[in-house]
């Protein structure tokens, strides 16, 4: 069975403080990807990146990286010195190869980011 | 260019009546997906199309919910005899075709409201 587990339902931290979301996933399909989707206030979903089941390096975006481990099937998020733009509900996604993009979405994290 | 557009935003309606959505996808996508989002349930996958055929309706959750897309392009969503707890953000993404690694991109939704 497939399913992505946020186990964070909601983070309060104050503007320039590093925060990780979590991310945990189940499936049994050796070829899947892994997606982190930000939806800010406003409501749209946006995309901030995509990992393959057979790319485990890690990835730094800015002041956003990605650790993808699959040994503790896991690809937690942290956004280091956060601002307050960064506030939004953070969603991890699991597409399974088998599947034709269908995406299996975490509970979703609500960030709150002080001033 | 433009970019997933939905319609109506909001949609109030009574218990009973129907209801349709409309989604238009980025030009030239031929993958669509709704999705619906509600405060119990998360973010839930509902249908995808490729193209005009839909291969997978496994997320519908009752024979009141169906879609169809025309022309490769518009897709609508009808509830038939809503319920209280059809109410939810109804969301609709398209990608460039229906595989497992493309990114989706997100329209802002249709909150529907069931009195």
């Amino acid at each position: 069975a497939q399913k992505v587990t946020q186990a964070q339902t909601e983070i309060s931290v104050v503007e320039k403080e590093d925060v990780t979301l979590d991310c945990v996933y189940e499936t049994r399909d050796t070829t899947y990807y892994l997606f982190w989707y930000k939806q800010p206030p406003s409501g749209e979903l946006v995309f901030l990146i995509r990992r393959n089941s057979f790319d485990e390096q890690n990835e730094i975006s800015g002041r956003y990286s990605w650790n993808f481990q699959k040994s503790t099937s896991s690809f937690n998020f942290t956004i280091t010195a956060s601002q307050v733009v960064d506030s939004a509900v953070y969603f991890c996604a699991l597409s399974e190869a088998s599947n034709t993009g269908k995406l299996i979405f975490g509970q979703g994290t609500t960030l709150q980011v002080k001033p | 260019g433009a970019g997933v557009s939905q319609s109506p935003s909001n949609k109030v309606t009574e218990k009973g009546k129907d209801v349709e959505l409309r989604c238009d996808p980025i030009s030239g996508h031929t993958a669509l997906y709704w999705y619906r989002q509600s405060l119990g349930q998360g973010l839930e996958f509902l249908i995808y199309f490729q193209g005009n055929s839909a291969p997978d309706k496994s997320g519908l959750p009752s024979d009141r919910f169906s879609a169809e897309r025309t022309g490769g392009s518009v897709s609508t969503l009808t509830i038939q005899r809503t319920q209280q707890e059809d109410s939810a953000v109804y969301l609709c993404a398209s990608s460039s075709i229906a595989v497992s690694y493309n990114e989706q991109f997100f329209g802002p939704g249709t909150r529907l409201t069931v009195l």
